[in-house]
Parts: structure tokens; sequence; C-alpha cells
């Protein structure tokens, strides 16, 4: 079993939507969890970053964590073309050493 | 801006040659890692460097190598590349000191480069 799970896609959404990410993760160290943004042909950039549980947002874009659970989401509202990309979660415990543990990552399509 | 350059974008080898794959960040960051990225997968860490001439293994490192002669450099070497090695590698650095929601840790990654072993 991996350590994040996180389903590949592709989805595809119409313009204006509302977005749902979400991964899974067993390792209970995690304190640390982040959403990383790529676009076709680049690098993956940070997106939203959350310290243990709570709710964090920015704009159109919410990011949960349920320590609880085990489980973070990333919700985008209003989705535009522009927010199409692969949306990859990470995460890393106090001891980590900045060793990301990255999902698998979600190819997301907005379509006009 | 934070800027990490990776100097090949695409490159075609055959099996057997020895690759390199530069990597060069300017913000004066402690860390720096090599990661792979394969479809279903995800991202996986190959290397990791704290510190000049410092290396960690990461999860999959069998097959590669790294160097880091100075600070802003870190070069990933395949000895003897195989058809299994074909991927994008990504290069990435960050400060070394993370914590709280001033300092996120957060990872910078250069563009990749595209690897394909024949």
């Amino acid at each position: 079993q991996k350590e994040v799970e996180q389903d590949p896609g592709p989805l595809s959404v119409p313009e204006g939507a509302i977005v749902s990410l979400n991964c899974t993760y067993s390792n209970s160290a995690f304190q640390y969890f982040m959403w990383y943004r790529q676009y076709s042909r680049k690098g993956p950039e940070l997106l939203m970053y959350t310290y243990s549980s709570g709710n964090k947002e920015d704009g159109r874009f919410t990011a949960q964590v349920d320590k609880s659970s085990k489980y973070i989401s990333l919700f985008i509202r209003d989705s535009q073309p522009s927010d199409s990309a692969t949306y990859l979660c990470a995460m890393m415990g106090i001891q980590g050493a900045q060793k990301l543990v990255f999902g698998q990552g979600t190819r997301l399509t907005i379509n006009p | 801006d934070v800027k990490v350059t990776q100097s090949s974008r695409y490159l075609v080898k055959r099996t057997g040659e020895k690759v390199f794959l530069e990597c060069v960040q300017d913000m004066d960051h402690e860390n720096m890692f090599w990661y792979r990225q394969d479809p279903g997968l995800g991202l996986r860490l190959i290397y990791f460097s704290y510190d000049v001439k410092m290396k960690e293994k990461g999860d999959i490192p069998e097959g590669y190598s790294v160097s880091r002669e100075k600070k802003e450099r870190f070069s990933l070497i395949l000895e003897s590349a195989s058809t299994n090695q074909t991927s994008m590698y990504l290069c990435a650095s960050s400060l070394s000191t993370f914590g709280g929601e001033l300092n996120t840790g957060e990872l910078f990654f250069g563009e990749g480069s595209r690897l394909t072993v024949l």
C-alpha cells in the first residue's frame, strides 16, 4: 500500500464547476500538507500549504485536512480553463527532513 | 524569483551510456533534490543533499548517483543507462529550515529533463 493515495483521473469538468480533489494517507506522523499544481511540460509549483488539521482558503482555492480520517482535499470554486493542470498532493512529518511524499497526481481539465 | 535550471529539457541516450543531468539554483538554498516522475507513480525521490558534498539516498537510488561540489549545483548521474530509466527527471531546491506559516519548506522545481533510453 502506498503511503499517499491519489486518484490519477483524468477528471474533466465544465467551466464554473466546483472541483474536489482528494488524497488519503497512512502515515499518522505527517504534519505538513501541500498541494502542488503542474502545468503541461513544466515543473510543479506550490499552490496551497497547511500545517496540521483545518481549512485554509486562498481565493478560489480551499485546502482541508482531516487528520482523524487521514484525508486531505483541495476544492476549486468557479473553475477556469486556466486551472487545467495536474494537481499533486504532498505531505511530510516533522522528522521528514523535507522529504515530501507525493501522491500520483490528478490530471484535471476544465472545459470552456 | 527563485530559479532552478535544468541543463537539458530532452535527451535521447542508448542503453549502457553514462548520462549526466545538471541542475543549478540561484537562491542559495541548502537543500537540493532529484525526483523522477512517471505516469501513475507520481514523483519519487532519488537522492537529496543538505549541503555541499553531502548526499542521502531517497526512495529509489538504485542505478543512480549524485554529485554536489558547489552549493548551487546538483548533478544526477546514470552510470549505465537502462530502458527502465526512461522518465521525466525533476530537480528541486528548498531552504534548510521550515515550519509554521511563514516558512513552508516549499520545493522549487525546475522544468524537468525528459530522458529516453533506447
